[in-house]
């Protein structure tokens, strides 16, 4: 069984490109959180969704930052007009079932170098 | 402090040895889960406590849960050198947004062979 696959696995952006941060959850999982790892800090929630909807963004900065879980295809993380600030690891969980019930598994995280 | 606090914030032991490290949370949860991250690499789960365990095992490695002192701890015994990463603790809020997982800023574990 494949676990939760994120890609790329390391990005270098300029400041003021695009950063798209793919996230593939484990087959059979409708729930996926992305999270942010500043260095030497504990991960940060940022948003969870379920298939085609945004449950809670609270956590993701309401300028330049966007998520999607489409009905087909990964869920997408995306930051515009990259500012150094946003170097970071990002890391995708997914669990069958959303709240406290389940575990979440995490991917292995794209790690964003902006320049 | 923030949730999921985790102490000491490093820890260096010889292989072999028993490796403790603790967990502090400020708000009623229903469940907290330990995770294992080597360098550079994604989280691995290594145990999940509900509010209302105690204790929980899992083959070298001993959970134990106060929820009276909001607090947690995980054994390591006989330590191996493939133990060394960073461990982190993690919360749920029964009171809140149960989903969101808050994570302390992690202990980092060096076993010495």
């Amino acid at each position: 069984n494949a676990g939760v696959m994120q890609n790329p696995r390391h990005l270098v952006r300029r400041r003021g490109q695009e950063a798209r941060l793919r996230c593939s959850p484990v087959k059979g999982h409708s729930h996926v959180y992305w999270y942010r790892q500043l260095p030497e800090e504990g991960l940060k929630f940022m948003v969870y969704l379920q298939k085609e909807n945004i449950i809670d963004e609270s956590g993701m900065p309401k300028e330049r930052f966007s998520a999607e879980f489409p009905k087909e295809g990964p869920s997408i993380l995306r930051i515009q007009q990259v500012v150094r600030g946003d170097s970071a690891a990002y890391f995708c969980a997914s669990s069958p079932v959303g709240g406290w019930q389940e575990t979440q598994y995490f991917g292995p995280g794209t790690r964003l170098l902006v320049l | 402090s923030q949730q999921g606090e985790e102490d000491p914030q490093a820890l260096s032991i010889q292989e072999g040895e028993n490796a403790t490290m603790n967990c502090s949370y400020k708000t009623s949860i229903n469940n907290l889960q330990w995770y294992r991250q080597n360098s550079g690499r994604g989280l691995v789960h290594l145990i999940l406590i509900r509010s209302n365990e105690r204790e929980k095992h899992s083959g070298r490695l001993r959970v134990t849960l106060d929820t009276s002192k909001k607090s947690s701890s995980l054994l390591i015994t006989a330590s191996r050198a493939a133990d060394t990463a960073s461990y982190f603790c993690a919360t749920d809020n029964s009171g809140g947004s149960n989903y969101k997982l808050t994570f302390g800023k992690g202990t980092l574990l060096t076993v010495n062979p």
